[in-house]
C-alpha cells in the first residue's frame, strides 16, 4: 500500500497559481495518483488522475516526474472558491484496499 | 438528476440506541462506500461493496453494519458497540471498485450521540 504525504495546510492569494506536492516514494507500478477537492460538510469531489507525465483537464493540472515518487497538483489563478481540503490517493485497480484518503492539504485563499 | 442522496443531514441519537443510515444511488454503479470523517481529519472506509449481496471490511468496521439486498442501496447501521459513533458519515459510489473509477459522494450525514 502506497503511504502518501501532504502538507497539512497552505495559504495562497487570489490569482496566484499555486502547487500541492505529493510524496508517494513506495509507489507500485500499477499505482495510479488520483487528487479529491472536499467542501466544508461535503463529501470529496474528483479532480484529476494521472500515470505518468502531465495530465491536464479544466480545473486542473497533474504533474508526475519520471520516477513517480511525487505528484504536484496545479491550480492556476486561485479563486476564494478553491478555499478546500485536497486529498492525494495512490493505488492500483486491485480494489478498495488503496481507497486512503490521509488528513490532505488544507488550502486556504486570501483576498 | 442522477446522485447519491443520504438521509436524514442530521441526526441526534441516545448513547446505546443502534441507528441506521440510508444511502440510494441511480447512477447504476456497481461499487459503494461508507466513509466516517471526524472534525480536521481526512476519510476513514467502514465498509465497501462491490456487487450486491457482497460486502467487505474497510479499515474500521467495528461496531458498523451494512446490507447490500440492491444495487441502488447501501444502508449503514451504527450499533452500540460502537465506542464513538459521533462522526459525519459519507457514502460514495462509483462503476467499479478500482481506484481509476472517479468516486462518487452524496451530501453526508452527520450524527451525534449523546
Amino acid at each position: 500500500l502506497a503511504k502518501t504525504t501532504q502538507p497539512i495546510s497552505m495559504d495562497s492569494y487570489e490569482g496566484q497559481e499555486v502547487n500541492i506536492t505529493c510524496s508517494h516514494n513506495n509507489i507500485a507500478t500499477n499505482d495510479y495518483i488520483t487528487w479529491y477537492q472536499q467542501f466544508p460538510s461535503q463529501g470529496p469531489r474528483f479532480i484529476i488522475q494521472g500515470y505518468k507525465t502531465k495530465v491536464t483537464n479544466e480545473v486542473a493540472s497533474l504533474f508526475i516526474p519520471a520516477d513517480r515518487k511525487s505528484s504536484t497538483l496545479s491550480l492556476p489563478r486561485v479563486s476564494l472558491s478553491d478555499t478546500a481540503v485536497y486529498y492525494c490517493l495512490v493505488g492500483d485497480i486491485a480494489g478498495a484496499n488503496n481507497l486512503f484518503f490521509g488528513t490532505g492539504t488544507r488550502l486556504t485563499v486570501i483576498p | 438528476d442522477g446522485g447519491i442522496t443520504q438521509s436524514p443531514k442530521y441526526l441526534f441519537r441516545k448513547e446505546g440506541q443502534n441507528v441506521t443510515l440510508s444511502c440510494e444511488q441511480n447512477l447504476n454503479h456497481d461499487a459503494m462506500y461508507w466513509y466516517r470523517q471526524d472534525p480536521g481529519q481526512g476519510l476513514r472506509l467502514i465498509y465497501y461493496s462491490q456487487i450486491v449481496n457482497d460486502f467487505q471490511k474497510g479499515d474500521i468496521a467495528e461496531g458498523y453494519s451494512v446490507s447490500r439486498e440492491k444495487k441502488e442501496s447501501f444502508p449503514l447501521t451504527v450499533t452500540s458497540a460502537q465506542k464513538n459513533p459521533t462522526a459525519f458519515y459519507l457514502c460514495a459510489s462509483s462503476p467499479g471498485l478500482a481506484i481509476t473509477y472517479e468516486q462518487y459522494f452524496g451530501p453526508g450525514t452527520r450524527l451525534t450521540v449523546t
